[in-house]
């Protein structure tokens, strides 16, 4: 199974809500990524977790806080967010930091209105 | 810091047709994996290829092939036999060592779009 599931597919949120966003995988992979990804631009990393804690944080604004509360499990936590935040969020999982193949779930659509 | 270019911004090429999709890259670190990844419309980043710094044979995977030239640093994808299916957009990507002495998230390249015709 090289499943990384997403939830929801898509979401719409007003600059006034908070919503999460949800990544699992049962690969029992221990790493744990998000990107971001405009339309028509390629994915740009936001956060990495390793073992369950934060590993690098892209200097990404604090309307998004990520969370990994278990290894199979990632959630995006949002806030407060803008126009301009609307894009496809991509969740990614690897075996650790040291191997490289990272598998990708479906994304999650997001409009900020 | 590393850095993917693609350029290639489109394709159109004939169904059954061998296509190749440029990548050239840059990066400081010794040890590193370059991967090919399709997105179709949908959105979902599909695993293709995966070639690491030190193999000394180019990557296959069925109908994908990766035509690796470390002096020039440069990693095409081949696609074979090319199907309409295939239409979709083609990212280059590469990880490497990174700074802290475990891989860091993967760089993406600009991407092309491919388009196979009947």
């Amino acid at each position: 199974d090289t499943e990384v599931t997403q939830t929801p597919k898509h979401l719409v949120m007003g600059m006034t809500n908070k919503k999460s966003l949800k990544c699992e995988q049962h690969m029992g992979h221990r790493a744990m990524y998000w990107y971001k990804q405009k339309a028509k631009k390629p994915p740009e990393l936001m956060f990495v977790y390793s073992y369950e804690k934060l590993s690098i944080n892209e200097s990404v604004p604090s309307r998004f806080s990520p969370e990994c509360p278990n290894s199979s499990l990632l959630n995006l936590h949002l806030h407060a967010l803008q126009p301009e935040d609307s894009a496809l969020y991509l969740c990614a999982s690897s075996q650790d930091l040291a191997t490289y193949e990272q598998y990708f779930g479906p994304g999650t659509r997001l409009t900020v209105t | 810091a590393q850095k993917i270019t693609q350029t290639q911004p489109g394709m159109f090429v004939q169904e059954k047709e061998a296509v190749t999709l440029d990548c050239t890259y840059d990066t400081s670190d010794q040890s590193y994996g370059l991967f090919w990844y399709k997105q179709p419309s949908s959105g979902e980043m599909i695993f293709l290829i995966y070639q690491g710094s030190y193999d000394e044979q180019n990557a296959t995977e069925g109908r994908y092939s990766l035509n690796f030239q470390k002096a020039r640093k440069s990693a095409n994808l081949v696609i074979s036999a090319s199907q309409l299916g295939d239409s979709a957009m083609y990212f280059c990507a590469m990880r490497g060592g990174g700074s802290g002495g475990g891989a860091d998230g993967l760089t993406f390249g600009k991407g092309t779009h491919l388009i196979i015709q009947p």
